[in-house]
């Protein structure tokens, strides 16, 4: 079966500092979106890419979709303290049809202030 | 927040015992999901819903069942908990199969002692 994968699983940051987070998928994506979890919390959605070589900003957030449509990353730039978190991507396959969305298992970010 | 309401929020229960976790939405989206998360393993699908009466099985359904007679309610059931199924548990919704955003309920934690 289809199988999303994310690394780091964990990233320590000193405040300031940038972040990236990298997803891979075993099989072609129709698209991919991303969600953030704070802690405590449940996934909020953040953004979805669908294009091969999409790239979207949101503020200091710039989110990429590989040329392949089989990856895709999440870069922060300056990190602050509200950016702690989880990060998950998921993906959904385009071999496949229906409506499974296939999580990562999330990149758990810490930021020292 | 979308109107997504699970319950109980937390559940503490002995094994062999069954439990019903329920999902409430007031938007009217046709999809649901039950995800389970555990550390180190992201979001896990275990049912899902995409009208009333009719779901299908995600990649973590045994030992799960679910139901949906109206578009508002769905339930996960496990029939005799086991201590493996001690987790966190989330509910999402979406408006469409393929390329919308899915919207998490607050979760339920449950414990199987």
């Amino acid at each position: 079966g289809q199988q999303v994968m994310q690394i780091p699983q964990y990233q320590h940051v000193q405040e300031g500092e940038d972040f990236t987070t990298y997803c891979n998928s075993s099989t072609t994506l129709s698209n991919i979106q991303w969600y953030k979890q704070r802690p405590g919390g449940h996934p909020v959605f953040l953004i979805q890419l669908v294009k091969s070589g999409e790239v979207k900003k949101q503020k200091r957030l710039t989110f990429q979709f590989g040329e392949a449509k089989k990856n895709s990353s999440l870069h922060i730039t300056a990190t602050q303290t509200t950016d702690v978190g989880t990060y998950f991507c998921a993906g959904r396959s385009e071999e496949t049809s229906g409506s499974r969305l296939t999580f990562g298992e999330g990149t758990q970010l810490t930021v020292n202030p | 927040d979308a109107g997504i309401t699970q319950s109980p929020r937390h559940k503490v229960t002995e094994t062999g015992t069954p439990v019903t976790l329920r999902c409430h939405q007031t938007e009217n989206h046709r999809y649901m999901y039950w995800y389970r998360q555990d550390p180190g393993h992201g979001l896990r699908l275990i049912h899902y819903s995409y009208g009333v009466k009719d779901t299908d099985k995600g990649e973590v359904s045994d030992g799960y069942s679910v139901s949906r007679s109206k578009t508002e309610d769905f339930l996960l059931t496990l029939e005799s908990a086991t201590s493996s199924q001690t987790s966190v548990y989330f509910c999402a919704i979406s408006l469409t199969a393929s390329n919308t955003e899915a919207f998490f309920g607050q979760g339920t934690r449950l414990t199987v002692v």
